[in-house]
């Protein structure tokens, strides 16, 4: 059980385009969804956390109008990266908690490869 | 301000020999202590974790040790295989708050 999935796994975009990333939680309902991004051989910097039905929060130093969210069912949320440029180019990460549970027990998608030529 | 401190960056083990990867934490606060495995291109995977109340947990050859007084806390892989080489993150939290992940160990367990 707790199983996310993400979609796609790798997108290629140029840069100027929008590309939207989807976290699904499988078998469960998570009111509370995260998302993540991760460079090469370092930590995961949490973006933002979305919650359904309301506007998500966003960490400090990360672009809000760059990095739309919306999280519009018990069981999905879409992260937007508008205008992609090629710093934008990473691992993208969400994971999601159950319903009712405590932020610490988080399940994890598979990532997101994101490449902005 | 890292919140969890992570060592050693890096780990080269001999298989069946024990990996030690160590953390340490400043917020009192924190009263979960989980700890992910990752491998490339993968998100990460809840591996063991534990909570203040004990001081080992152990689950198969994964092993925490945690020491409340020195805020403290280590993961052991005993008899450590080929398939155990990943980078490992050690995380933190309270039940209302966010997790803080360590820096990652990155973990290559040698035939």
């Amino acid at each position: 059980g707790a199983v996310v999935s993400q979609h796609p796994s790798r997108v290629i975009c140029k840069s100027g385009t929008s590309v939207k990333i989807e976290c699904r939680s499988l078998d469960f309902q998570a009111t509370t969804m995260f998302w993540y991004r991760q460079f090469p051989k370092q930590s995961l910097m949490l973006m933002a956390t979305s919650n359904e039905g309301s506007k998500a929060t966003y960490e400090q130093g990360v672009e809000k109008d760059k990095f739309l969210i919306n999280h519009a069912s018990l069981t999905l949320s879409t992260l937007t990266v508008t205008s992609a440029h090629p710093e934008d180019s990473s691992f993208y990460i969400c994971s999601a908690i159950l319903a009712g549970g405590d932020r610490g027990t988080q399940y994890f998608g598979p990532g997101t490869r994101l490449l902005v030529l | 301000q890292q919140q969890v401190k992570q060592s050693p960056q890096s780990l080269i083990v001999q298989k069946g020999g024990i990996s030690i990867i160590n953390c340490a934490y400043e917020n009192t606060a924190f009263d979960y202590f989980p700890w992910y495995q990752q491998f490339p291109g993968k998100g990460p995977a809840l591996l063991i974790a534990i909570r203040p109340d004990v001081s080992e947990k152990k689950e198969g050859r994964f092993t925490i040790s945690f020491n409340k007084s020195a805020k403290q806390f280590s993961l052991h892989i005993m008899d450590s295989q080929p398939g155990d080489s990943a980078t490992y993150f050690c995380a933190a939290s309270t039940g209302a708050n966010n997790l803080f992940f360590g820096t990652g160990t990155r973990l290559t367990v040698i035939p």
